[in-house]
């Protein structure tokens, strides 16, 4: 079976650093997508990660360790335009995502 | 290059009516997958395809049928709509699962299709 958890909500400030975080059980697992969703629009890709370890791509980084099924999202140097809902989703050996319910982050002035 | 588009964007039902949702995809994509989305609940699988003429039940297959007769295309119908049904439904393609795990398993998403059944 396959289980998703991340937090509903994350509030924080601009110029501030946010972390989200997500855990997983996933059979056959085959890696760790997180996309960012604004409201009224589709996912967009942000990370993947496959192997243990930290991958920095400009203000974002993801962050995985398999072992503890773990993962989390590092957003720093906040902007009002990163106010969004982002999504952890875990890929199986079939292809299919299994996501989060999404973890609603809003940046406050 | 539009990526992945979706028809129509909106759409209004009476309980019992049938409809078809179609997704296309100019990026010579192999899989292509069928989403729903509900406030607190994320993104659950419908269908997916892993190739022309091939298809396969997800999560909350109940309800809906899908049809991959060409490759740059995914068609998902309603036979018979339920209000249970009204939600934003979105199409994803991808380039589908390699030997070894890497990002070309990227899933790219259409704008969605907001759907009501009343």
């Amino acid at each position: 079976g396959q289980n998703i958890d991340q937090p509903t909500e994350m509030t924080a400030t601009e110029g501030a650093i946010v972390q989200i975080n997500c855990t997983y059980q996933t059979s056959g697992f085959n890696g760790l997508f997180w996309y960012q969703q604004h409201a009224g629009e589709a996912p967009t890709f942000l990370s993947y990660n496959v192997l243990d370890g930290l991958e920095e791509k400009g203000r974002f980084s993801s962050f995985l360790s398999r072992s503890k099924g773990y993962s989390y999202l590092l957003l720093k140097e906040l902007q009002m335009k990163d106010s969004a809902s982002y999504l952890c989703a875990s890929l199986d050996s079939w292809g299919k995502l299994q996501f989060g319910a999404g973890t609603q982050v809003v940046v406050t002035p | 290059n539009a990526g992945v588009t979706q028809t129509p964007k909106f759409r209004v039902l009476k309980t019992g009516q049938s409809m078809t949702l179609l997704c296309a995809q100019d990026m010579n994509h192999e899989y292509m997958y069928w989403y729903r989305q509900d406030p607190g609940m994320g993104l659950r699988l419908i269908h997916y395809s892993v190739g022309e003429g091939t298809t396969a039940k997800g999560e909350v297959p109940d309800g809906y049928n899908v049809s991959r007769l060409k490759k740059q295309n995914f068609l998902l119908g309603l036979e018979s709509a339920a209000p249970s049904q009204t939600s934003v439904y979105f199409c994803a393609s991808s380039l589908g699962v390699t030997t070894f795990p890497s990002s070309t398993d990227t899933q790219y998403f259409g704008p969605g299709t907001r759907l009501t059944v009343l």
